[in-house]
């Protein structure tokens, strides 16, 4: 069974710093792109960052660019999310979610990690 | 970055109806869609992916189709448990967006 835990999520400053993680299980983790995808409270999904298998190759939407920085670590199953000069509008839900191979749509959703800017 | 505009962006229906959700892109994307139902305090849910392929598990009373920059999601008999809110994501160049969802009541 595929599992995707995340945790760090937290209350944090403006300016502040976080680092989400996301325990991988049940699925040869090496063999897909990953992701975090974000949902402010009541509103709709965002796509925040994508990590290749190898983790050679990062994608990020602009907002986060310079800020946020996606990494992976084949040896733990583990992706991760560092954040910084986090502002109000960071406030989110953020879910790590698993891709299908090579390709950006999600067949696995973790639980999420709550952050919140205050 | 490519811009999912889902219309509408709500709608109140009754179990048995057919129901059916469009996802406009702003430029063309091949087949690069998905959708995703959620409901209220749960993790979203894959349905379609490449825009008509019915994930496993997934009821036949969903389907998806359409290409280039217009698409559709259709349930054709909405049963109590579909009462959700739905997304639309382009996984063909980043940011992967997703559409503004739309949430489907019961009337």
């Amino acid at each position: 069974e595929v599992q995707l835990v995340e945790s760090g999520g937290g209350v944090v400053r403006p300016g502040g710093s976080l680092r989400l993680s996301c325990a991988a299980s049940g699925f040869t983790f090496d063999d897909h792109v990953m992701s975090w995808v974000r949902q402010p409270p009541g509103k709709g999904l965002e796509w925040v960052s994508g990590i290749s298998w190898s983790g050679g190759r990062t994608t990020y939407v602009d907002s986060v660019k310079g800020r946020f920085t996606i990494s992976r670590d084949s040896a733990k199953n583990s992706l991760y999310l560092e954040m910084n000069s986090l502002s109000a509008e960071d406030t989110a839900l953020y879910y790590c979610a698993k891709g299908d191979y090579s390709t950006y749509y999600f067949d696995h959703w973790g639980r999420g990690t709550l952050v919140a800017v205050s | 970055a490519i811009q999912l505009t889902q219309s509408p962006s709500s709608l109140s229906a009754s179990v048995g109806d057919r129901v059916t959700i469009t996802c406009r892109a702003s430029q063309g994307i091949s087949t690069a869609l998905a959708w995703y139902q959620q409901k209220p305090g749960k993790t979203p849910n894959l349905l379609i992916y490449e825009a008509s392929s019915l994930e496993s598990g997934v009821p036949s009373r969903f389907s998806g189709s359409g290409s280039g920059t217009d698409f559709t999601l259709t349930i054709s008999s909405l049963l109590p448990e579909d009462f959700a809110t739905y997304y639309c994501q382009q996984f063909s160049t980043p940011p992967y967006t997703f559409g503004q969802g739309t949430k489907l009541g019961i009337k």
